[in-house]
């Protein structure tokens, strides 16, 4: 029978509000942070991304927020659309190159 | 510009057999990377290629799994023998630098029963 996978957080906002997804990184040495979203039975689509030396970017309707004192990113979404219903994640760059990714979080938008 | 294409898209097999999935990247992309993803669990990577180098494999489970990359373009990911915790979705991705951001096909599902 199929396992039990781990349970994902969830998010549900209503159509035009603004969402907030947060990610708690493990690397104080991580340097590059990108988030993605993922749509039932496809691949992650890299959405916007940000180096260490900045605290905040700006992209169409999102925006990432990164806050190294305390090892956490989060994404915002503006004006949440239909659309936007996916699962999001957030991936960390390591010294050696390597992309790592976090648990995710689903987000429902409610018409 | 054509994305990165795998292949197959589904894969049903039985415990102890054998699955190889292809992976062509995005052209000129030098760096390949294959990731498993557990149903409810974000991708865990398996290993990165540097042109047909290996980066990285530290989490691929090698009594079991191994990949390919021969001439720096195409890459081919195996699993002999398959066990039911396999059953995942496998996801390839490339960049152009070691350093950029991942290109992600659709992945390959496989089951095992």
């Amino acid at each position: 029978g199929e396992s039990v996978g781990l349970h994902l957080p969830t998010l549900s906002v209503q159509e035009g509000d603004n969402s907030i997804i947060n990610c708690a990184y493990s690397n104080s040495a991580s340097d590059y942070f990108i988030w993605y979203k993922q749509e039932s039975g496809k691949g992650p689509q890299f959405i916007i991304d940000i180096r260490s030396n900045m605290d905040k970017r700006q992209g169409q309707r999102v925006t990432v927020l990164l806050n190294k004192t305390v090892k956490h990113l989060s994404l915002q979404i503006a004006a949440t659309q239909p659309g936007d219903s996916a699962v999001y994640f957030c991936a960390e760059k390591s010294s050696g190159n390597q992309f790592y990714f976090g648990t995710g979080t689903s987000l429902t938008v409610i018409p | 510009e054509a994305g990165v294409a795998q292949s197959p898209r589904y894969k049903i097999i039985e415990k102890r057999q054998s699955v190889a999935f292809w992976c062509n990247p995005i052209s000129g992309h030098a760096t390949l990377y294959w990731y498993q993803q557990i149903l409810g669990q974000g991708p865990k990577l398996l290993i990165q290629f540097q042109n047909n180098g290996v980066v990285d494999d530290s989490q691929l489970p090698k009594d079991r799994f191994s990949a390919e990359r021969l001439k720096g373009v195409d890459s081919t990911l195996k699993i002999q023998p398959a066990k039911l915790e396999d059953s995942a979705v496998y996801l390839c991705a490339s960049s152009l630098a070691r350093a950029g951001e991942l290109f992600f096909g659709e992945g390959s599902r496989l089951t095992v029963l």
